[in-house]
């Protein structure tokens, strides 16, 4: 079936330690947005690619970056995980920018920084 | 003053009751709207879009008043299945913005 996902489910990561979490999709969508989502919040945007267009929001982390090598791939990369970086993250698609027809969510990667 | 913004509940209502989930938006310029639904410790996943006439998709109901900036989810006959939280999204551009969510108990 066609769908998102995320690789690995759970990451356990030491503090400062580079991590990348993947996301791959068959939907051949457009759009590919990164979530972070803490307990009992809203998930946040990070950033999303429009094709190889790369949007970063403005209070995104420098710590944060990504990746997008191929319409079905993209990466998150956290280049010194910090206590606070413990979350869940979560990838999504939309075939077009705003999401006039929802996203498409993958599973998440759950990570916790010891 | 947050883009969407839900009470965040909990709801704890028995089987076979009826709940409503309130939500608003603040960008007036707003353009679609969703329901997700999302369980623990697991992705949201589309309940429903929302229309401006208002639409139906089995026991759920979902409104959208545009003038007040308002969207409304009603949940007939609740299941035990239908234990989770609600997040109310609204498109404003190029992402989707979320609510924290509505958090609902159906009980036996």
């Amino acid at each position: 079936d066609a769908m998102v996902i995320q690789n690995p489910r759970y990451q356990v990561t030491q503090f400062g330690k580079p991590v990348t979490l993947s996301c791959s999709q068959t939907l051949n969508h457009n759009v590919m947005y990164w979530y972070q989502q803490k307990s009992s919040q809203a998930p946040k945007l990070l950033f999303h690619y429009y094709d190889k267009d790369f949007n970063n929001e403005a209070d995104t982390p420098d710590n944060f970056q990504s990746r997008r090598p191929n319409t079905s791939f993209c990466f998150l990369d956290i280049r010194s995980p910090g206590l606070g970086d413990a979350a869940m993250y979560l990838c999504a698609t939309s075939r077009f920018s705003g999401g006039i027809y929802g996203y498409t969510f993958g599973s998440g990667t759950r990570l916790t920084v010891v | 003053r947050k883009e969407v913004e839900q009470d965040p509940g909990p709801f704890n209502v028995p089987e076979g009751a009826t709940v409503a989930f309130n939500c608003t938006y603040s960008n007036s310029a707003s353009q679609s709207f969703f329901w997700y639904r999302q369980d623990c410790r697991k992705e949201p996943k589309l309940l429903m879009s929302v229309y401006s006439s208002g639409n139906e998709d089995g026991r759920f109901t979902a409104q959208l008043n545009r003038a007040s900036q308002y969207i409304s989810l009603l949940i007939r006959d609740s299941k035990l299945s239908d234990s989770a939280t609600y997040l109310c999204v609204v498109s404003s551009g190029y992402a989707l913005n979320f609510g924290k969510g509505t958090s609902l108990l159906v009980t036996p």
